[in-house]
């Protein structure tokens, strides 16, 4: 067990929906990252928060966005889905925004759009 | 850009078998992190190793050994004596420092780890 938690960890929506994803970071660790793993893609970031600023993008599609709350935890907000959405996203934590600390990263939230 | 690639796609062995998973990358930078993971069939990802680009020292945990070369841009991966519990795929990534101390990390492919008994 990491520490950091995601929920809901299976999500099943039709192509045009919304769908939120919420993401508790390890107790401690300022920084938070979301990733997208798919057949086609592999592994790709999507974006990161600290401290409740964002600090970096990836291929973060504009249908897509996220924030970081007052008390850390995260949300990230897919909107107009389609079915090359469908895919298993999943959040991380570290201690700080440095490249050195380890990310630790959650047990994922699988979408899948109909 | 940085890349990771992992040519072996996927790998099969026989249980005790020693395996190695093979991670070569490229970056301009000249101070990175390499990192590896393990994605076992219930699908998180856990961390394994870290290692920053100054120190080549080869690591040994139990029987997971690390061999780092800078010269050809490799940070290689080895099991020892393979169980069936190593089956997963394994990630290599690198991280890299960005202005403002932000950073990212940049997955390979995978290598599928198939151990049989």
């Amino acid at each position: 067990d990491s520490g950091v938690t995601q929920t809901p960890k299976h999500l099943i929506t039709a192509t045009g929906q919304r769908v939120t994803l919420r993401c508790s970071p390890r107790s401690g660790d300022l920084s938070v990252y979301w990733y997208q793993q798919s057949l086609d893609q592999g592994l790709q970031f999507l974006i990161q928060y600290y401290n409740g600023e964002e600090r970096a993008k990836g291929n973060i599609l504009e249908r897509f966005s996220a924030q970081q709350f007052p008390d850390l935890h995260s949300e990230l907000n897919l909107s107009s889905l389609e079915l090359g959405d469908s895919a298993l996203y999943f959040c991380a934590s570290s201690v700080s925004l440095a490249g050195y600390n380890e990310q630790f990263f959650g047990p994922g939230t699988r979408l899948t759009v109909l | 850009a940085q890349k990771v690639t992992q040519a072996q796609t996927e790998i099969s062995v026989v249980e005790k078998e020693d395996v190695t998973l093979d991670c070569v990358y490229e970056t301009r930078d000249t101070t990175y992190y390499l990192f590896w993971y393990k994605q076992p069939p219930s699908g998180e990802l856990v961390f394994l190793i870290r290692r920053n680009s100054f120190d080549e020292q080869n690591e040994i945990s139990g029987r997971y050994s690390w061999n780092f070369q800078k010269s050809t841009s490799s940070f290689n991966f080895t099991i020892t004596a393979s169980q069936v519990v190593d089956s997963a795929v394994y990630f290599c990534a690198l991280s890299e420092e960005a202005q403002g101390g932000s950073e990212k990390l940049v997955f390979g492919k995978g290598t599928k780890l198939t151990v049989n008994p």
